[in-house]
């Protein structure tokens, strides 16, 4: 079956605009985890999703940054009012459940300029 | 602070020999342990995992070993081959953090003909 995908897979965006960045998780995954790998750090979590709900969203970095999921599929992750250092590469993955592993689409690199 | 270490940014080994690339972590409430590898412009692949109520889980080419009691773990490629240079990026996570993945900063391998 299919992988996660993940679209655009480049965005370029000026400073102060709203992006939108969309996750589809392979079927029948209810677990969906959003992360983010900025030039030379490491990947850092963002926020979790069990079906439509996010009980964890305590890596998301500002306000300006929500995500919802629907249908207990696809996610969209929203930065608002972008700035220079929310560029890096947003990085979605998926799972059937705890414990496993995650699979993870190929990411959006999101330039802010 | 950083949870899980990969103190080795960069390994190089020749085909045929055993590449052995190492991991440490801080936080005693993990229990699951991930490797994942990544070529650039990709997402992660994950690659092997253990539980922590096992010391060693083998996949063909790949074994990773667990030391609870050190906090360590390792991941072992015999025989490597070319087709395995790339990123390899330790995970860790623990059932009562919703799984997240709490990454270390990678080694980069290199396998030389």
């Amino acid at each position: 079956g299919a992988g996660v995908s993940q679209s655009p897979s480049n965005k370029v965006t000026e400073k102060g605009k709203d992006v939108e960045l969309r996750c589809d998780p392979i079927s029948g995954h209810t677990a969906l985890y959003w992360y983010r790998q900025s030039l030379g750090q490491g990947l850092e979590f963002l926020i979790y999703f069990q079906g439509n709900s996010a009980p964890d969203k305590s890596g998301l970095p500002s306000d300006r940054f929500s995500a919802e999921r629907t249908g207990g599929s696809v996610s969209t992750l929203t930065i608002q009012r972008t700035q220079q250092e929310d560029s890096a590469v947003y990085l979605c993955a998926s799972s059937l459940g705890a414990p496993g592993g995650q699979y993870f689409g190929p990411g959006t690199r999101l330039t802010v300029t | 602070d950083q949870q899980v270490k990969q103190n080795s940014p960069s390994l190089s080994v020749q085909e045929g020999r055993i590449s052995i690339l190492n991991c440490d972590y801080t936080n005693s409430m993990f229990d699951y342990f991930l490797w994942y590898k990544k070529y650039p412009a990709e997402g992660p692949t994950f690659l092997i995992s253990i539980s922590s109520i096992k010391d060693k889980n083998e996949d063909g080419r790949f074994t990773v070993f667990l030391n609870k009691s050190a906090k360590h773990l390792s991941l072992h490629i015999v025989p490597s081959q070319p087709g395995d240079s790339a990123v390899y990026f330790c995970a860790a996570s623990a059932a009562g953090n919703n799984r997240k993945l709490i990454w270390g900063l990678g080694t980069s391998l290199a396998v030389n003909p």
